[in-house]
This record gives structure tokens, C-alpha cells and sequence, in this order.
């Protein structure tokens, strides 16, 4: 089973709203990501958690929270987010975060008003 | 810095067809990644190369590793409309934790 399941599949905010997103995968996989991938372009890594701590952040805005509570599960909590923000977010999950591939999951599309 | 080249950005061909996609990327990355996605629709794996050399098939996809030319091909024998997707080459930096993505290559099979 080569799973990620995130949810919500769509989503849309206004710029006040506070909303998170969810992750999951149940192949024992250690490093979970967030990428954001705008329309016609690839995806941009957000963040990494590797062993349940925040491994690699690139110089993701505040407004983007990420929380991993167990190596199962990783969320993204939103806040203020702005219309630019709008775009298809990613979640990934690979073995150890060394050499394996990462598996992706199908995406929550955001649509922030 | 890492940098991923993919050309062409686009492909319209016919089935039927062979054609070769080609990724070149800037510095030494510990290995490369090819990806598919559909419209709307997440990145599905395909192939991981992990030294010079390494060449892979599935089915009508090939994909081979030249790392001292830094280079990358993924090659289509007798394309079928199934085939029709974007493709992105991937390499990595730091481990597989640190993906860096071409501009995906938007493939287009004609009957």
C-alpha cells in the first residue's frame, strides 16, 4: 500500500479564516512534506519533517503552520492567508527521508477570497 | 544550488511515435527522479535512477542516468494517447529530503 490520503480534497478561505490541512499515511514512513504547486508549474518544497521534527522549512511565510503530532499524521494550519496563497498543496511521505522515493498524496486545492 | 532543465516544455506527437525527453541539471545530485501527473491530479512515481549508467524501462517508458553529463532522458517507444501527461524530472539534494523539480515537460499524444 503506497497510500497518502489528504483532506480536505478542496478548499476555499477568506483571508481572516483560520483552516488546517490534513495528511496521512500508514506505510511506516518517517519523513512526511507539504508542497505547494501553483497552476502549470511544479511543485516547490515547503516543508520537511523527518522523524517527526521540523527538518527543513524554506522560508515558508508564518502564515503556514505545519504540525506533525505522530509519524503518521502532518498537518498545515492556515491563517490570513492571502489570494496569492491559492494553489494545490501536496502532501509526501517517503521511508527515512534519505534515499527512498517519496510517495505522493492527491492534493488539496485552495482557493483563498 | 540545484537547477532542473527539462526541454521540451511541450510535446504534441502522434501515436506511434518515439520521442525522448530530456532533463539536465546544474551540480552533482545524489539521484534522479521521474514523476507523471495527470490534470488535476497528484504526481505518481516512475522511475529512480541512482547512479551513471542506470537504466530503467516500464512498459513504453525508459529512463536513463548519464551522470557525468548531468543528464537525464526519459525515452517513448510507440506512443499511446495513454501516455498523454506532464512529466517532471527530479533531482535531490541533502537525500531524497530535499526534491528539486524541472519545469515538467506537458506531453500530448494524438490518435
Amino acid at each position: 500500500d503506497t497510500e497518502v490520503t489528504q483532506t480536505p480534497k478542496h478548499l476555499v478561505m477568506g483571508m481572516t479564516n483560520k483552516k488546517s490541512l490534513k495528511c496521512e499515511q500508514h506505510m511506516g514512513h518517517r519523513a512526511m512534506y507539504w508542497y505547494k504547486q501553483k497552476a502549470k508549474k511544479p511543485p516547490e518544497l515547503m516543508f520537511v519533517y523527518s522523524y517527526e521534527k521540523l527538518s527543513i522549512n524554506e522560508s515558508v511565510p508564518s502564515r503556514f503552520s505545519p504540525e506533525c503530532p505522530n509519524s503518521s499524521l502532518l498537518n498545515l494550519h492556515l491563517h490570513a492567508l492571502q489570494p496569492e496563497d491559492s494553489a494545490l498543496y501536496l502532501c509526501a511521505s517517503s521511508q527515512r527521508g534519505g534515499e527512498e522515493t517519496q510517495y505522493f498524496g492527491p492534493g488539496t486545492r485552495l482557493l483563498v477570497l | 544550488e540545484l537547477k532542473v532543465e527539462q526541454n521540451p516544455l511541450f510535446l504534441s506527437m502522434q501515436e506511434g511515435k518515439n520521442y525522448t525527453i530530456y532533463c539536465n541539471y546544474s551540480t552533482t545530485s545524489d539521484r534522479l527522479y521521474w514523476y507523471r501527473q495527470d490534470p488535476g491530479k497528484s504526481l505518481e512515481s516512475l522511475f529512480v535512477l541512482l547512479s551513471n549508467g542506470a537504466v530503467k524501462q516500464e512498459g513504453r517508458l525508459m529512463a536513463s542516468l548519464d551522470t557525468k553529463a548531468r543528464l537525464s532522458t526519459l525515452h517513448i517507444t510507440a506512443a499511446v494517447h495513454d501516455l498523454s501527461a506532464t512529466y517532471f524530472c527530479a533531482g535531490d539534494l541533502q537525500g531524497a529530503q530535499k526534491l528539486v523539480f524541472g519545469q515538467g515537460t506537458r506531453l500530448t499524444i494524438n490518435p
